[in-house]
């Protein structure tokens, strides 16, 4: 089957630094999205990956291993507009379109002063 | 500006009307999408299109119809034969449905929060 998992809910201090984590089981495998989505509003890209490791762009990073099925999506210098939900998504090509994601419910993280 | 849009951004409706929920591209992207996402749930796909005059259902499609006449647009009509209409949903696209890589991630438009009662 297909399973996406990340903590429900989150809190964090403005200034520190956070790690959501996502575990998938998935019949396939061709990438991990993270998206952030503001309450009510439509999900923005974040980051990719594909291959094991870690892709930095500037105050966001996520990381990758694909033996574990794990990723995580690491947030350095929190800022108040940080508060979002945050979306993990693997793209499966199940069904015959290799472009289908598969989404996790989503980690919604409060940035407290 | 390219981009995605949905309209409206808010919509009501009695129970047992069909309505159709608009959502338009200027990206030129092959493909596109429809999710509803619901409290607590992950965004779920409803119907998906890789090219113009073809589409095939997600994962939660009965109750629903779709259309794609036109590359840019990919409207969703919400029959009444859908038992929990109430939900917001969210139209996106991609460059294609085949491609791997971050370039072929899918772009979302605002959202459309659709409520029956």
């Amino acid at each position: 089957g297909q399973n996406i998992d990340q903590p429900t809910e989150m809190t964090a201090t403005e200034g520190a630094i956070v790690q959501i984590n996502c575990t998938y089981q998935t019949s396939g495998f061709n990438g991990l999205f993270w998206y952030q989505q503001h309450a009510g509003e439509a999900p923005t890209f974040l980051s990719y990956n594909v291959l094991d490791g870690l892709e930095e762009k500037g105050r966001f990073s996520s990381f990758l291993s694909r033996s574990k099925g794990y990723s995580y999506l690491l947030l350095k210098e929190l800022q108040m507009k940080d508060s979002a939900s945050y979306l993990c998504a693997v793209r499966d090509n199940y069904g015959g379109a290799t472009n289908k994601l598969i989404f996790g419910t989503g980690t919604l993280l409060a940035v407290q002063p | 500006d390219g981009g995605i849009t949905q309209s409206p951004k808010y919509l009501f409706r009695k129970e047992g009307q069909n309505v159709t929920l608009s959502c338009e591209q200027n990206l030129n992207h092959d493909a596109m999408y429809w999710y509803r996402q619901d409290p607590g749930q992950g965004l779920r796909l409803i119907y998906y299109s890789q090219i113009v005059n073809d589409f095939q259902k997600g994962d939660i499609a009965e109750g629903y119809s779709v259309s794609r006449e036109k590359k840019e647009s990919f409207p969703l009509t919400v029959t009444s034969a859908q038992k929990n209409p109430t939900a917001f949903y969210l139209c996106a696209s991609s460059i294609s449905g085949s491609g791997v890589g971050p370039e072929y991630e899918q772009y979302f438009g605002p959202g459309t929060r659709l409520t029956v009662t």
